[in-house]
């Protein structure tokens, strides 16, 4: 059962438009969410973070949105570059356990 | 500061044989995690080790262990190799288990043949 889904597999963007990416989860005991981004032979590098207490985390072009109802997060970075391109991954953690991962989408910025 | 290490880089091995990866964590960081990352997998969660103890475990055989050493370094190792062993093992480092983030190493990226 995947409790983290990124339904998109990979999205195209142009430079300078806004990128949204999308995440959705089911277990509702999930109280933080993170998105890492993943360039190709390299580990994911930490993005940008939210707490559920939060709706809404800001970190220069990057924001992500929580809609804890909706059991939803989505990551805007505006505006994209072509150096944004690639996997990123939603995350999401329940208390003091693990990380649980989405499989990612591939994001392409082109010029 | 220097980042999370992961040794060797890339492997390959032939069914059966066991392998061993390394990670060293940040300076300072007490737990270390890994995972496994397939194509179209996304990154699937393998244990977290704190304090030289297993604190969690994913859903993967026996054949796969680990172990943490009193300097917080870690070792994982993969017994009686399958080709479907094949991937990106990744290991990620936290100050201690519950922290907020992770920081990942590059990876050893393991092919069984």
């Amino acid at each position: 059962d995947q409790q983290v889904k990124q339904n998109s597999p990979s999205l195209s963007v142009q430079e300078g438009r806004i990128s949204i990416l999308n995440c959705d989860y089911t277990n509702s005991m999930f109280d933080y969410f993170l998105w890492y981004k993943k360039y190709p032979a390299e580990g994911p590098t930490f993005l940008i973070s939210i707490s559920s207490i939060k709706d809404k985390n800001e970190d220069g072009r990057f924001t992500v949105f929580l809609n804890k109802s909706a059991k939803h997060l989505s990551l805007h970075i505006v505006p994209s570059q072509p150096g944004d391109s690639a996997v990123y991954f939603c995350a999401a953690r329940d208390g003091y356990s693990t990380l649980t991962f989405g499989k990612g989408t591939m994001l392409l910025v082109s010029p | 500061k220097a980042g999370v290490t992961q040794t060797p880089r890339y492997l390959i091995k032939t069914r059966g044989q066991q392998v061993t990866l390394s990670c060293s964590p940040i300076s300072g960081h007490r737990s270390v995690s890994w995972y496994q990352q397939t194509p179209g997998q996304g990154l699937q969660f393998l244990f977290e080790y704190f304090s030289e103890t297993q604190r969690n475990k994913g859903n993967f055989p026996g054949r796969f262990s680990g172990r943490q050493f009193s300097n917080s370094r870690s070792e994982m190792n993969v017994s009686t190799l399958e080709l479907g062993d094949s991937a990106l093992y990744l290991c990620a480092s936290s100050l201690a288990m519950g922290s907020e983030t992770q920081y990942f190493g590059p990876g050893t990226r393991l092919l069984v043949l």
